[in-house]
């Protein structure tokens, strides 16, 4: 079974500043794809990055990048010039090819302080 | 125009009643999950629904009876709640293409006394 890991259960920087946060997973399936998903006070899940392990370039939407180390099986997300609203949980997940389910890690609290 | 949609927002129970939650789509998606987040923030599939069929248990309990009477609309009901039964459970719907993106609805606490 697949298994997601975020080890830093909580973080905060200062408004501006960039942040990276780390996320690891086991698998044994070779085509798959990963998800970077903010869930903000009001709770809803909103998708912000999404990787396909067969594509070697790293996602980027906006301010928001990863670092996708495949034989690693390490999928950071940074956050560039980080603003108030950044300020969410952040939960990593992973999707085998064909599945029907994600599986999601323990989430990361980022807090932007102004 | 909202994607995905849940009723209610929140439900406050006692234990041994009976509920349900609602949950439409309006993404012409074939596929509809039903996520629990537990106290501690933690996501877990329950179900999962592709035109109206059951693809996904995740070793949930009895009392859980997900319905899903079109391929737009996937509800929750829940028998004789227990205390351990209080959390946010959210709808998800996701479509045909490769990368499945998951579109979650607002969610349902409920809260069990």
């Amino acid at each position: 079974a697949q298994t997601v890991t975020q080890s830093q259960p909580e973080m905060s920087v200062q408004e501006a500043e960039t942040v990276t946060l780390s996320c690891t997973y086991d698998t044994s399936e070779n085509n798959y794809y990963l998800f970077w998903y903010k869930q903000p006070p009001s709770r809803q899940m909103i998708l912000v990055i999404r990787q396909e392990a067969y594509k070697q370039q790293n996602a980027t939407e906006n301010r928001f990048s990863v670092n996708f180390q495949k034989a690693a099986k390490s999928f950071s997300l940074k956050i560039s010039d980080s603003q108030l609203g950044d300020t969410a949980m952040y939960f990593c997940a992973f999707m085998k090819q064909g599945a029907q389910k994600l599986v999601f890690g323990q989430g990361t609290r980022l807090t932007i302080n102004p | 125009d909202t994607a995905v949609s849940q009723t209610p927002k929140y439900l406050v129970t006692q234990m041994g009643n009976d509920k349900s939650i609602k949950c439409e789509q309006n993404l012409g998606h074939d596929t509809m999950y039903w996520y629990k987040q537990d106290s501690k923030k933690f996501l877990k599939i329950m179900f999962s629904y592709n035109n109206k069929e059951l693809i996904i248990n995740e070793t949930v309990p009895n009392r859980f009876s997900p319905k899903s009477p079109d391929k737009a609309h996937l509800n929750l009901h829940i028998n004789s709640l227990e205390l351990g039964d209080s959390a946010v459970y959210f709808c998800a719907s996701s479509g045909s293409d490769r990368t499945r993106e998951q579109f979650f609805g607002p969610g349902t606490r409920l809260t069990v006394l």
